[in-house]
């Protein structure tokens, strides 16, 4: 099947300072990738939609200026949480649609973000 | 409301049971539904997708669509230790649009 690499896995950083998180698809290109959040024992929180070649489209509630999201390839798309907290500690999973119709979406491996 | 309501579990049962689990939604444009399987500390893992009412199998595993109900379910025969996981149902409207995700069932299959 489709595969969908995240980087890094997990992530540890001092508050104020910032992270980038990277999401590949390995073998397909992906025009449209999605950016989540997941709390413990809590389902996804879609965070931004992702086009390649344009601004991402942020969810209500999303502050775009804390979580950076720039989609430069057909391939590559980056979340950089920038300025964190400690209340920004969580999950963060990527997803890629494949294919032209985004039938069906394949999920990256998560990358945790621990804030101190 | 939630869009979408899911089961919340935690569901446990022996090695060899059949279990269902269910999704129900409130969105009618919804044409697409999905189910992901989530292992601890893991990303959600694509089992099945179906587009609009129907069934669909692939080994163990059976996806049911009533869009007449608002209402899907999956199906995992002879379950197995390995399938204990958390599993999302996710629908959408559209081809390439944003999927609506329950809030998850946690599996337990004891051996």
């Amino acid at each position: 099947g489709a595969v969908v690499s995240q980087h890094p896995s997990w992530v540890i950083c001092k508050s104020g300072t910032s992270v980038k998180i990277e999401c590949r698809s390995l073998d397909f290109q992906a025009t449209t990738m999605f950016w989540y959040r997941q709390f413990p024992k809590q389902s996804l929180m879609l965070m931004a939609t992702s086009n390649e070649g344009s601004k991402a489209t942020y969810e209500q509630g999303v502050e775009k200026d804390k979580f950076l999201i720039n989609h430069a390839s057909l391939t590559l798309s980056t979340l950089t949480v920038t300025s964190a907290h400690p209340e920004d500690s969580s999950f963060y999973i990527c997803s890629a649609s494949l294919g032209l119709s985004g039938n069906t979406i394949y999920f990256g491996e998560g990358s945790w973000l621990t804030v101190v | 409301q939630k869009e979408v309501e899911q089961d919340p579990g935690p569901l446990s049962v022996p090695e060899g049971a059949i279990v269902s689990l269910n999704c129900t939604y409130s969105n009618s444009a919804f044409q697409y539904f999905m189910w992901y399987r989530q292992y601890s500390r893991k990303g959600p893992e694509l089992l099945m997708y179906t587009y609009s009412s129907g069934n669909k199998e692939d080994g163990r595993f059976t996806a049911q669509v009533d869009k007449s109900s608002k209402y899907i379910s999956l199906f995992i025969r002879d379950s197995q230790p390995s399938d204990s996981a958390t599993y999302l149902c996710a629908m959408k409207g559209t081809n390439a649009g944003k999927s609506t995700f329950g809030d998850g069932t946690t599996l337990t299959v004891k051996p």
